[in-house]
Parts: C-alpha cells; structure tokens; sequence
C-alpha cells in the first residue's frame, strides 16, 4: 500500500469507446503524475500537474486527456484509442513539483497501476 | 539528468545479500541516486536515495563511492518476493518531474 490508489485495475475497452483511469493519492502530495509503460519498454512520463496546475505535457497524444480537480485525484479521459495505446498507465505523486523543491523529501510515489487493453 | 549504466540480470541465492551496481559516471554535484523496483504487474516501489553519503533503511543499504560515479544497493537476506527489475536513476532537482527509468537489472532470487 503505497498511498496511491488508482481504479480501475484493468480495462478493456474499443476504439470507439470512451473510459476513464482513476487516481487518488492519500499523502497529502501537491504533485501528481501519469506515466505510461508498454511492453518491455522504459516508464515514459505523460502530465504533470502541481497544485492542480498542468505543468508538463510529454507531447501526449489528444486521445489522453487528464484532468485534476484537486491535489489528491487525477483521472486520464481516454476517447478513440488506438491498440498501440494498450499499456501499463501509473499514477504517482509526490510532495513537490521542481523549481525550487527541497532536494530531500521529494520522492515520487506510484500506484499500482491500470493495465488498458484496446480492441 | 545523469544516464546510468546496469547490468541487464542478476541472480541470488535466498538468504544471501543481493548487491545490485549501477554507473553514474557523469552524475554532477546537485544530483541524487534514487533506486526503485518494480515487481511483475506492480507500479515501481520506492527503496532508497543519497546523495554522498551512504544510506539504509528498512528494505536495503546504498553505498555511494567516493567520487559519486558508481553505487551499489544492498539487499541483506535477499527473499523471494525480492525478485524484480530493479532502476537506479539519478535525479537532480531540477529534473524532478521526470524519473528516467531505463532498462533496469532484473533479479532473480533463487531459493
């Protein structure tokens, strides 16, 4: 149980579909994140918000469309995805974004993640 | 931030001490190690970071060298459910957002 809690565990969803990855951190972080893992490739980095703020986007496709209400959630709206788009999504947060951050106690912490199936 | 260098597997027997090495040759002055796991279909786990000095806590030890361009992390009674890839990354603070995650050792803990 890292704090970071992310729903659903698994979706298979159609090119057609519209769906949503849930997030919700429990540490009282400022920062949250969405990382996307394929098959046997490294975490790649999607959104950044801090303080609800968009701060970073990793030239992410318009298909994904994050959305952060407040500190502690963070949802990924997915809409016509491709099967390419099937992968490993992570939340994560951390108590700080950069700029300025302290350099001790800024560690970033993950949810288990949401494995999404395309068809 | 810094690019590191990992061999690609390891093994260890249960019981034993893992010790997992990792390159940072061009690590510069404001920049920490981080080590983070991830076992099969999890999201990754953080262990441990420093910066000079060495480091422990309850899951493992970090050796930094001297001149902070290698390190090593230290599983003491290595189990089973150790068994994972695991990612040395170095972060600066200025790179805070980004984790480079690489390719990572995966270990094997052999019973």
């Amino acid at each position: 149980e890292t704090g970071v809690t992310q729903t659903p565990r698994h979706l298979v969803m159609g090119m057609t579909n519209k769906k949503s990855l849930k997030c919700e951190q429990h540490l009282g972080h400022n920062a949250m994140y969405w990382y996307k893992q394929s098959a046997k490739k490294p975490l790649e980095l999607m959104f950044v918000y801090n303080f609800k703020e968009q701060t970073e986007n990793n030239s992410v496709p318009s298909r994904f469309s994050p959305e952060c209400p407040n500190s502690s959630h963070l949802f990924l709206h997915l809409h016509t995805l491709q099967p390419e788009d099937s992968a490993l999504y992570l939340c994560a947060s951390s108590p700080y974004e950069r700029l300025n951050s302290p350099p001790l106690g800024n560690t970033i912490y993950f949810g288990e993640g949401s494995w999404l199936t395309v068809v | 931030d810094a690019k590191t260098t990992q061999p690609t597997s390891m093994d260890c027997a249960e019981g034993r001490a893992a010790n997992l090495p990792c390159n940072h040759s061009t690590i510069s002055g404001n920049e920490y190690v981080y080590w983070y796991r991830q076992i099969h279909s999890q999201g990754p786990q953080y262990i441990i970071h420093g910066l000079k000095n060495n480091e422990t806590n309850e899951m493992a030890s970090l050796i930094i060298t001297e001149d902070r361009k290698s390190s090593t992390l230290i599983l003491p009674h290595a189990t089973l459910r150790d068994t994972a890839v695991y990612y040395c990354i170095v972060r600066g603070e200025d790179g805070a957002n980004n984790l480079f995650f690489g390719t990572g050792t995966r270990l094997t803990v052999i019973p």
